[in-house]
């Protein structure tokens, strides 16, 4: 089966840079997604990796280690609008659906 | 074009009642899921459907809810004699093909459910 964790929760500054860490048991791996999501909205999709490494994308950046299970997703030059709750997923043991960590809510103060 | 819709978007029900949740996926997409997200939790797998299939329930409750994904119209996600338990946001997402193999999965803005 599968299991992720994320930070439950983290607070950070205007202008800093905030790092959000998620570890993850899958049986089969195919990747690993992030999304966000404000409250009271749909999960916006952010980034997929599927092979070690960085991908920087903007702002935002996504670190896969599949030898270590664990990836991060790297906020620069937070903005107010960043606070946000950003959800960790892998597929499903089957590679269909996705299955989502509950969450990490960060929040950007000035 | 137009992302993935569902309907309604607020929905109250009375214990007992049966709520029903629309979803069209968006334009060329065969592939739906339901997940449901319960307050300050996470996103809960529920069901996923290709047209006129159900590909994997494994995240559905055994009892009083089911899924269809009609060859013509939107995925229906049915909840029979709803109880209090079942307040909660259900987001429908949609594919374009076979899910989660480096296919992005578009959510839908939801549909919050709240039983009184």
């Amino acid at each position: 089966g599968q299991n992720i964790d994320q930070p439950t929760e983290m607070t950070a500054t205007e202008g800093a840079i905030v790092q959000i860490n998620c570890t993850y048991q899958t049986s089969g791996f195919n990747g690993l997604f992030w999304y966000q999501q404000h409250a009271g909205e749909a999960p916006t999709f952010l980034s997929y990796n599927v092979l070690d490494g960085l991908e920087e994308k903007g702002r935002f950046s996504s670190f896969l280690s599949r030898s270590k299970g664990y990836s991060y997703l790297l906020l620069k030059e937070l903005q107010m609008k960043d606070s946000a709750s950003y959800l960790c997923a892998v597929p499903y043991q089957a590679g269909t659906a996705l299955i989502f960590g509950k969450g990490t809510t960060l929040s950007v103060s000035s | 074009n137009a992302g993935v819709m569902q309907n309604p978007r607020h929905l109250v029900r009375r214990r007992g009642q049966e709520a029903r949740l629309r979803c069209s996926p968006m334009k060329g997409h065969s592939h739906v899921y339901w997940y449901r997200q319960l307050p300050e939790e996470g996103l809960k797998f529920m069901v996923y459907l290709q047209k006129e299939n159900i590909i994997d329930e494994s995240g559905m409750p055994k009892e009083r809810f089911s899924a269809e994904f009609p060859k013509e119209g939107p995925s229906i996600l049915r909840i029979q004699q709803v109880v209090r338990g079942d307040s909660a946001a259900y987001f429908c997402a949609s594919s374009p093909s076979q899910g989660a193999f480096g296919n992005t999965i578009y959510f839908g803005e939801g549909s919050w459910l709240t039983v009184v």
